[in-house]
Parts: structure tokens; sequence; C-alpha cells
């Protein structure tokens, strides 16, 4: 069974700052994925990386980046730049690559942009 | 551009009576999923589907059935709402056999209000 653990319920970040949002995971599988979502007050979730087990680099999109220590088992997400429109809550997700399995989620942060 | 809809945003309903949330995608997904969020406790799947007439349980089914007569949809039923069931419901679609980078699209949600 995986898990994803997210440590830190709250989060405050200055307007320009960069800021890392933890994400540990627990699988016995040696074929997995990472993503990280985004939902806003509206409440839709939106994808905004992802990371193979066996991808080699650290992921990058756009402002954000994905700090990937597979031996930690730790897949943390940087936002550089933060913006107001960053504010919201953000859930670290994975599933194995073996099989049809659905995403399991941890429990989210919710970061707080400060102007 | 992916489009998963969910019939309502907002629903408000009395403990014991029989509850649909229904869920439509556009892209000819063959999985479907219903999730649940409370606060604190993150995303948890309810249900899935890898095809119509096929169902799955996943994490918290009690109180929970599901229904997919159609590829495109997939219905939620709470056969006797009860305050517990309260909560914000997610559904979600992605292709079968999820390649690597295969996120899942996410609905809107329906905020269920149980009285």
């Amino acid at each position: 069974a995986q898990k994803i653990t997210q440590t830190q319920p709250g989060m405050f970040v200055q307007e320009k700052e960069a800021v890392t949002l933890d994400c540990t995971y627990d699988t016995s599988d040696q074929s997995y994925g990472l993503f990280w979502y985004k939902q806003p007050s509206s409440g839709e979730m939106i994808f905004l990386i992802y990371q193979g087990s066996y991808d080699e680099q650290n992921a990058t999109e756009g402002r954000y980046s994905l700090n990937f220590q597979k031996a930690r088992k730790s897949a943390n997400l940087v936002i550089s730049a933060s913006q107001l429109g960053d504010s919201a809550m953000y859930f670290c997700a994975m599933r194995t690559l073996s099989g049809n399995t659905p995403l399991v989620f941890g429990k989210g942060t919710r970061l707080s942009v400060i102007a | 551009d992916v489009k998963v809809t969910q019939s309502s945003r907002y629903l408000v309903k009395r403990t014991g009576e029989k509850v649909f949330l229904e869920c439509v995608q556009d892209m000819d997904h063959e999985n479907m999923f219903w999730y649940r969020q409370d606060p604190g406790l993150g995303l948890r799947l309810i249900y899935f589907s890898y095809d119509v007439k096929m169902k799955e349980k996943g994490d918290i089914p009690e109180g929970y059935s599901v229904s997919r007569e159609k590829k495109e949809r997939f219905s939620l039923i709470l056969e006797s709402a009860s305050t517990n069931q309260t909560s914000m419901y997610l559904c979600a679609s992605t292709t079968l056999g999820q390649g690597a980078k295969d996120t899942q699209y996410f609905g809107p949600g329906t905020r269920l209000t149980v009285l």
C-alpha cells in the first residue's frame, strides 16, 4: 500500500519569496509516479507537476519544481517567486505504475502568500 | 480540453434521503473515480470504475454505491444520507493504463450538506 505524508498543515510565505512544501511517501513498488495538485478556494483541482520514479532529473514546470530525493522518499514542491494567486491548498499524490491504480493523496498543505 | 462536470456545485439534503451525485466526462476516459474531501483528511477514495458496469471499492465505500451504465457517466449514490456524509465530493477521470504522466482530471466538486 502507498502512503503520502504532508507534515505542514499550513504555511505562510512573503510575496516574491520561494517556498518549499514537504511531501514524503511510502511504497514498496519500484515504478511509481508522484504528482502535485493545487486547489484554490474555488475548489477545482489543478495539476501542477509530475515526477516519475525513474526520472533522473528533477521535474520543473515554470515556477514549480519538484525536489525528488528517492533514497529519502521525499518529493518536495518548490514554488519560486511566490505570488498572491499561489494562496491555495496543495496536495501531494502518488500511484504505482504497475496496473491501473488510483492516486493516493496526502492531507494537504494550506499556503498563504502575504503581500 | 478535458472536461469533467458534476451535476451540482452545492446540495442540501435531509437525513435519510437518497442522494445522487452525477459526474460526466467528455474525453472518452475509461477510468473514473469518486473522492470525498474533508478538512485535515485530504482526499479519500470512495469508489472507482475501469469500465462500463465495473466498479471497485476504494478506501471508504461504506454508505455509498456507484453506477456506471455509460462510459462517460459515473454516479455516486448515498442510499440513506447521514450527517457524517456532509463533505466535498470530487469526481475524476483518466485514460486506461494511465501512462506515466497521465494525471487525473477533476470536476469542480459538489459540496453536500446533510441536515
